[in-house]
């Protein structure tokens, strides 16, 4: 099954500096991948997603880059604010099964 | 877009004891699931239900749980026979169009005593 897991479990980023959270995966399988943002006491928030025949997606200063090579995952937020203190999980989902598994997660924290 | 809502926001209950966690989604959607979140940890897939039934569950989601939509509307996930390590959030999430896009709710949290 899908395996994601995360390179580091935090990160703290100065308020209007661009970050960088990644995540590995494991299985080439998956058709799909996205990230969610997990607010203190709240549920996962779909912030952007990406196809696994896509290597480039670009959201509202969100950005996803996936290397199929190294099986490689990444969420660029640029310009950093407050609100997106909050942990941050990958996740990977195969269509021929409807599940989405997650990551660990990443827990950013905007300095202000 | 609308979150699902979720009932109750917080349940304790103790060891043995079934409980009933209630999810109330968009009617139209058509996808529906549930994910755990032990304190601490990853969210982890429990169950994805379409069209009324079962579309894949994960090794967590033995015979102590259960799914149903009983009304057309309310989504629910019993656990018959509570245990102290089933103490987590309990997400609901929906979807129109998959596991691709999911919009959760913001979780029952329950404590198993």
């Amino acid at each position: 099954g899908e395996s994601v897991g995360l390179h580091l479990p935090t990160l703290s980023v100065q308020e209007g500096d661009n970050s960088i959270i990644n995540c590995a995966y494991s299985n080439s399988a998956s058709d799909y991948f996205i990230w969610y943002k997990q607010e203190s006491g709240k549920g996962p928030q779909f912030i952007i997603d990406i196809r696994s025949n896509m290597d480039k997606r670009q959201g509202q200063r969100v950005t996803v880059l996936l290397n199929k090579t190294v099986k490689h995952l990444s969420l660029q937020i640029a310009a950093t604010q407050p609100g997106d203190s909050a942990v941050y999980f990958c996740g990977g989902v195969n269509f021929g099964n409807e599940k989405l598994t997650f990551g660990t997660g990443t827990r950013l924290t905007i300095i202000p | 877009e609308p979150e699902v809502t979720q009932t109750p926001s917080h349940q304790v209950t103790q060891m043995g004891q079934e409980v009933i966690l209630r999810c109330v989604p968009i009617s139209n959607h058509l996808y529906f699931y549930w994910y755990r979140q032990i304190l601490g940890q990853k969210v982890e897939f429990l169950v994805s239900f379409y069209n009324n039934e079962i579309s894949e569950k994960s090794e967590i989601f033995d015979d102590q749980f259960s799914v149903e939509r009983p009304d057309g509307s309310n989504f629910t996930l019993k656990i018959r026979s509570t245990k102290l390590e089933d103490s987590a959030m309990y997400f609901c999430a929906r979807g129109t169009s998959g596991a691709d896009e999911q919009f959760f709710g913001p979780g029952t949290r329950l404590t198993v005593l």
